[in-house]
């Protein structure tokens, strides 16, 4: 069972740069959400999608963008990266409901130069 | 709004040693709660969780009750293993946060032969 597939698993980005990075979920999940886990910070919430077609801002969204794309795909844009979004982002899905875990993918670790 | 609260860390112990994290929580209704894990270089997993008052959560020797007059969900393991050392979430979710998971700090335990 692939689950939450998250790509890639490393990058390396410099100032200015621009990057998506992609998950996909093979659960049927409604919702696919984007955290960022900096240390000492617990998570954060960039971006969720409660539906395909829908998203909304979380925590933090700024320099951000997402795309549902279709059920299974939600994608993370840095239009142009800040060493400040130096991070490991985890994407995340659910069946709507409040007794329903997340299951996460195994992250991407960015670092901005 | 609604927060969890856990323990700071890290938690260092001795092998075969009891367990206890601390998570208490503040909710405008009435959540389910949840222990994720993090073990090194992995994304986060269902450790646990509880969805009513009184219930108990457990998983690989771990528990923790749902005290709702207390607000609180501890995490026990009545004895670690240097396998458990890991980062251990506390989060909940509930109707009026749309399901979105509200999460802990996170709790970094350091288990020593």
């Amino acid at each position: 069972n692939a689950g939450v597939t998250q790509t890639p698993k490393f990058q390396v980005l410099k100032t200015g740069q621009s990057m998506t990075l992609q998950c996909a979920q093979d659960m049927n999940h409604n919702s696919m959400y984007w955290y960022r886990q900096d240390p000492g910070m617990g998570l954060r919430l960039i971006y969720y999608s409660a539906s395909e077609g829908t998203t909304d801002k979380g925590e933090v969204p700024n320099g951000y963008n997402v795309s549902r794309l279709n059920k299974r795909e939600f994608s993370l844009r840095l239009e142009s990266a800040a060493p400040s979004q130096t991070s490991v982002y985890f994407c995340a899905s659910t069946l709507t409901g409040s007794n329903q875990p997340q299951h996460f993918g195994d992250g991407t670790r960015l670092s901005i130069l | 709004g609604d927060s969890v609260t856990q323990m700071e860390g890290p938690v260092t112990l001795s092998e075969e040693a009891f367990l206890t994290i601390n998570c208490t929580y503040t909710a405008t209704g009435y959540p389910s709660l949840f222990w994720y894990v993090q073990y090194p270089g992995e994304g986060l997993q269902l450790l646990l969780k509880a969805t009513k008052a009184d219930d108990k959560g457990s998983n690989k020797g771990f528990e923790a009750t749902y005290r709702k007059e207390t607000t609180s969900f501890h995490l026990e393991k009545g004895s670690v293993q240097v396998s458990d050392s890991a980062v251990y979430f506390c989060a909940l979710s509930e109707a009026g946060s749309n399901y979105q998971l509200i999460w802990g700090a996170g709790t970094k335990l350091i288990i020593k032969p």
